[in-house]
């Protein structure tokens, strides 16, 4: 078994890039597909972000995945950052027969 | 276009039974290659996988709930249903239904609106 762990918090200003990171505890980053989720406020969680790179259709191209072996982490980027980007982002990846979740980031656009 | 809803009682008396149903609509939940799951959200925390189950009745399992979940499907109503025992508060929580592919790829989607559900006597 391992964990995602995230940042519990970023802000950046409207117009800039963040970052926001996923780190694996243990085992490769590489071994299984990391999905990202966006959840607003009193909103269901909705991807942006699957197979570590893919955006489903829909999703702005402000949007971006990687993932960094060296690290052992998953990144979501989001450049040109708008004041409905703010919102709770989640990791995902698959564990032997079931799914982990990363605690969550809570992006602020001030 | 696919569509899943939660219901169930929002009140729950602790050491007592969670009883949830997830119903999908615009589309069978007998297709194949894909799951349906269960994930949980307390209150200003963060998501939680519970478990899923294919129509076939072969089912993923969160190990720390395990012990406690029992998840099973019915395709003739279109609905899985979620049966959770000896619920303490740490079980208080918005319980989502999604829909995920087979495997370890692909993303959970359509989640259904959550629905509340609150452990106390």
């Amino acid at each position: 078994n391992f964990m995602l762990t995230q940042p519990h918090s970023v802000s950046e200003s409207p117009g800039k890039t963040v970052t926001i990171s996923c780190t694996r505890s243990s085992g490769s980053i590489a071994s299984n597909f990391v999905q990202w989720y966006q959840q607003r406020p009193g909103s269901s969680p909705t991807n942006v972000i699957y197979e570590d790179t893919q955006r489903p259709s829909g999703v702005p191209d402000r949007f971006s995945g990687s993932i960094d072996s060296s690290s052992n982490s998953a990144s979501l980027t989001i450049s040109g950052l708008k004041t409905e980007d703010e919102a709770d982002y989640y990791c995902q990846s698959y564990d032997t027969s079931h799914w982990v979740f990363g605690g969550g980031t809570r992006l602020t656009v001030l | 276009q696919l569509q899943v809803q939660e219901s169930g009682p929002g009140l729950v008396k602790p050491s007592e039974t969670l009883s949830l149903t997830c119903t999908v609509s615009g589309g069978s939940i007998s297709r194949a290659s894909y799951y349906w799951g269960w994930i949980r959200q307390p209150p200003g925390k963060g998501l939680e996988y519970i478990g899923s189950i294919y129509y076939s009745g072969t089912t993923y399992h969160n190990p720390s709930l395990k012990s406690r979940v029992t998840i099973s499907v019915d395709t003739s109503k279109n609905q899985i249903s979620l049966k959770m025992r000896s619920v303490t508060v740490a079980d208080t929580a918005v319980y989502y239904c999604a829909r995920h592919p087979a495997g370890g790829w692909g993303y959970f989607d359509p989640w259904g609106q959550g629905t509340l559900v609150t452990v106390s006597s």
